[in-house]
């Protein structure tokens, strides 16, 4: 089955720590997104990237850090530097400009 | 500053009626629009969309309506089924290919 894979699914940190959020996607696709959503908003784009070894900053990278040495992978890394951690971290892939396919999510809390 | 907008946080709709869902965008250069459905702990996943070339596109019992003139869009959901209760995104691609998401709507079926 072509999809994207998160993991893990419930992701704890102590304060202080930096983590690493995995995400995996067999669908060949060039582009691949991370998005962050807070309860009530919509989803917020931290980081993306449209070709290995290239990355841009979205709209909220601050404290956060990613890298795209495969095609397949799209790992980000939520730094100490981030003040306020504990959302809902969501990875997407899509094939240039068209539709964003996602994966379930990795939830992220503070110990 | 908030360039799609969804202002109903909720929705709720008995089975078999209508479900409208709306969305409002600010800038006239968006020109391909998309609607996601999102279960909670999971991804959205790709429901419709429609390009400012049309003004409607139906998939099934989804349509969606486009208003350039009021930068409006809107989903329909004919009828209605208790498993469309989810939270509905709708969202715009910017000038830069950037997907910008509005805040969701939850919409609920009641049997």
């Amino acid at each position: 089955d072509g999809g994207i894979t998160q993991s893990p699914k419930y992701l704890f940190r102590k304060e202080g720590q930096n983590v690493t959020l995995s995400c995996e996607q067999n669908l060949n696709h060039d582009a691949m997104y991370w998005y962050r959503q807070d309860p009530g908003q919509g989803l917020r784009l931290i980081y993306y990237s449209q070709i290995v070894n290239d990355f841009q900053k979205g709209d909220i990278a601050e404290g956060y850090s990613v890298s795209r040495e495969k095609k397949e992978s799209f790992p980000l890394t939520v730094t100490s530097a981030q003040k306020n951690p504990t959302a809902f971290y969501l990875c997407a892939s899509s094939a240039g400009a068209g539709p964003q396919h996602f994966g379930d999510g990795t939830r992220l809390s503070i110990l | 500053d908030q360039q799609v907008k969804q202002n109903s946080p909720s929705l709720s709709v008995q089975e078999g009626r209508i479900s409208i869902l709306n969305c409002d965008y600010t800038n006239s250069m968006f020109d391909y629009f998309l609607w996601y459905k999102k279960y909670p702990a999971e991804g959205p996943t790709f429901l419709i969309s429609i390009s400012s070339i049309k003004d409607k596109n139906e998939d099934g019992r989804f349509t969606v309506f486009l208003n350039k003139s009021a930068k409006h869009l809107s989903l329909h959901i004919v009828p209605s089924q208790p498993g469309d209760s989810a939270v509905y995104f709708c969202a715009a691609f910017n000038q830069g290919g950037k997907l910008i998401f509005g805040q969701g709507t939850e919409l609920s079926v009641k049997p």
